[in-house]
C-alpha cells in the first residue's frame, strides 16, 4: 500500500510569484485536507477536498485555492505569494474523515 | 470554538525516565482525540487516537486516555529512549457523525530530547 506523497520536497519562490504543489493521496482514500505549519507552530487546516468538492476551508485568504481530480490526488494553488506564506505544506488524507495520514511535505520558502 | 492546548517545550528527559506531556482541549460537540509525533525533516505521523470519554489510546509504549470531565488528554511513556526524541502534537477532530470534514485542530507541539 503506496502512502501519501508529495511534491516537490523543497521549493523556492520570489514575492508575488504563484505556486502549485501536489500531493497523491493513499490507495483508497477519497479525501484530501491541505495544512500550513509554520516553523515552530502546529499545523493550521486551509482546505479539504472530498469527492473533488471542497468541503470546508479555513482562515485563509482566496488566493489560496485547491482541486482535486477523479483519482482523488489533489493540488493547492497559492497566488501572489508573500513572504509569511513561507512554510511546511501538507497534505493528508482519509477515507472516513476521522484518521488523516499525512505526507512527507512540501517545505515553500518565499523570498 | 475549537482549540487545544499543549504544555510549553522544550522537554529533555534522562533514557529510561517516565513522559508527561500534558494536553488540554476545547470543543464543541464530541471531538475525537489524537497525539501525531513529527520527527525532524519529516511529515506528521499518527501515534494514537481515542474517539470517546475514557478510551484509552497506545501504540509503541505511549498511552493517553480521553478525560471528557477534564477535558484533557494527557500524553505518557513509562520509559523513554532516545530514538523517542521529536515533537509531539495533541490534535482533536470536529467530525460531527454524518458529517466529512473532520478538519484537525492541532496544539502548538511539545519538542522532546532524549538522552543517552
Amino acid at each position: 500500500e503506496t502512502g501519501v506523497t508529495q511534491s516537490p520536497t523543497h521549493l523556492i519562490k520570489t514575492r508575488g510569484q504563484q505556486v502549485t504543489l501536489r500531493c497523491s493521496s493513499q490507495s483508497g482514500h477519497n479525501t484530501v485536507s491541505w495544512y500550513q505549519q509554520a516553523l515552530g507552530q502546529g499545523p493550521q487546516f486551509i482546505f479539504q477536498y472530498y469527492r473533488e468538492e471542497e468541503n470546508g476551508r479555513g482562515n485563509f485568504p482566496p488566493r489560496f485555492s485547491g482541486l482535486q481530480f477523479p483519482n482523488y490526488s489533489s493540488e493547492l494553488n497559492v497566488n501572489a505569494l508573500e513572504l509569511d506564506d513561507s512554510a511546511l505544506y501538507l497534505c493528508a488524507s482519509s477515507s472516513r474523515g476521522y484518521e488523516q495520514y499525512f505526507g512527507p511535505g512540501t517545505r515553500l520558502t518565499v523570498t | 470554538g475549537n482549540s487545544v492546548t499543549q504544555m510549553e517545550g522544550p522537554v529533555t528527559l534522562s533514557e529510561e525516565a517516565f513522559l508527561t506531556i500534558n494536553c488540554t482541549y476545547t470543543a464543541t460537540g464530541y471531538p475525537s482525540l489524537f497525539w501525531y509525533v513529527q520527527y525532524p525533516g519529516e511529515g506528521l505521523q499518527l501515534l494514537l487516537k481515542a474517539t470517546k470519554a475514557d478510551d484509552k489510546g497506545s501504540n509503541k509504549g505511549f498511552e493517553a486516555t480521553y478525560r471528557k470531565e477534564t477535558t484533557s488528554f494527557h500524553l505518557e511513556k513509562g520509559s523513554v529512549q532516545v530514538s523517542d526524541s521529536a515533537v509531539y502534537f495533541c490534535a482533536l477532530s470536529d467530525r460531527d457523525r454524518g458529517s466529512t470534514l473532520g478538519r484537525l485542530y492541532f496544539g502548538r507541539g511539545t519538542q522532546l530530547t532524549v538522552w543517552p
